[in-house]
């Protein structure tokens, strides 16, 4: 079935950029999403990109897609304590029949002042 | 207000006990999920409904059921809890692709 792999643990400094990386191996794959969660809450939707753009940039994030090596990256510009968090990726197929997201396990995002 | 609410937000039973978590939304969403989280294991999806009369398993149903009372609501139930249920249990919703929108979760021990 369909996978979706990011590393566990990711530690920066306050002010540096921080990069996430995702692999899925879903070829179908057509959305796919960045979601944030911070200690005892829920998942928030960060942003998304459709698999036909390379780019999306949104403020100090920027969504890289590569869809011929299915390599997914969220970029933070400047992060700061506040980014401190879980993120997770995740993808869906167009048309595909429970149209339900395979979620990565998740990068524990760390901010060093 | 929230969009997505669960009730309740933490709920300790003890082994054999039936248990209802409940969700309700506000966004006029069609599509509900029920995932649970366990730490080191992401998320994954217990049930989903594309509309009030439509209810599917997901990737780990076993020991659980789920009710679409109506559209705005979506309630999962453990008929008999056990201790590896133990988890956060989050309900979501979405409208097509763009997304799926989380509640706050429920935090359920099983002693």
């Amino acid at each position: 079935g369909e996978d979706v792999e990011q590393s566990l643990f990711l530690s920066v400094r306050e002010g540096d950029s921080s990069v996430i990386n995702c692999t899925y191996t879903d070829s179908s794959s057509t959305y796919l999403y960045w979601y944030k969660q911070e200690p005892g809450a829920g998942l928030q939707l960060l942003t998304y990109i459709f698999s036909n753009m390379d780019m999306k940039q949104d403020q100090r994030l920027t969504v890289l897609l590569n869809k011929k090596d299915k390599h997914l990256s969220l970029r933070i510009a400047d992060t700061q304590t506040g980014d401190s968090a879980i993120y997770f990726c995740a993808e869906t197929s167009y048309g595909g029949s429970q149209g339900n997201l395979i979620f990565g396990k998740g990068t524990k995002l760390s901010v060093k002042p | 207000d929230a969009d997505v609410t669960q009730t309740p937000r933490n709920r300790i039973t003890k082994t054999g006990k039936r248990i209802m978590l409940e969700c309700s939304q506000t966004k006029g969403h069609d599509r509900m999920y029920w995932y649970r989280q366990d730490p080191g294991l992401g998320l994954r999806l217990i049930y989903y409904s594309f509309d009030v009369k439509d209810i599917n398993k997901g990737e780990i149903s076993d020991g659980y059921s789920v009710s679409r009372q109506a559209q705005a609501k979506f309630s999962l139930s453990l008929e008999s809890a056990i201790p590896n249920q133990t988890a956060l249990y989050f309900c979501a919703t979405s409208d097509l692709y763009i997304g799926q929108f989380f509640g706050p979760g429920t935090r359920l021990t099983v002693l």
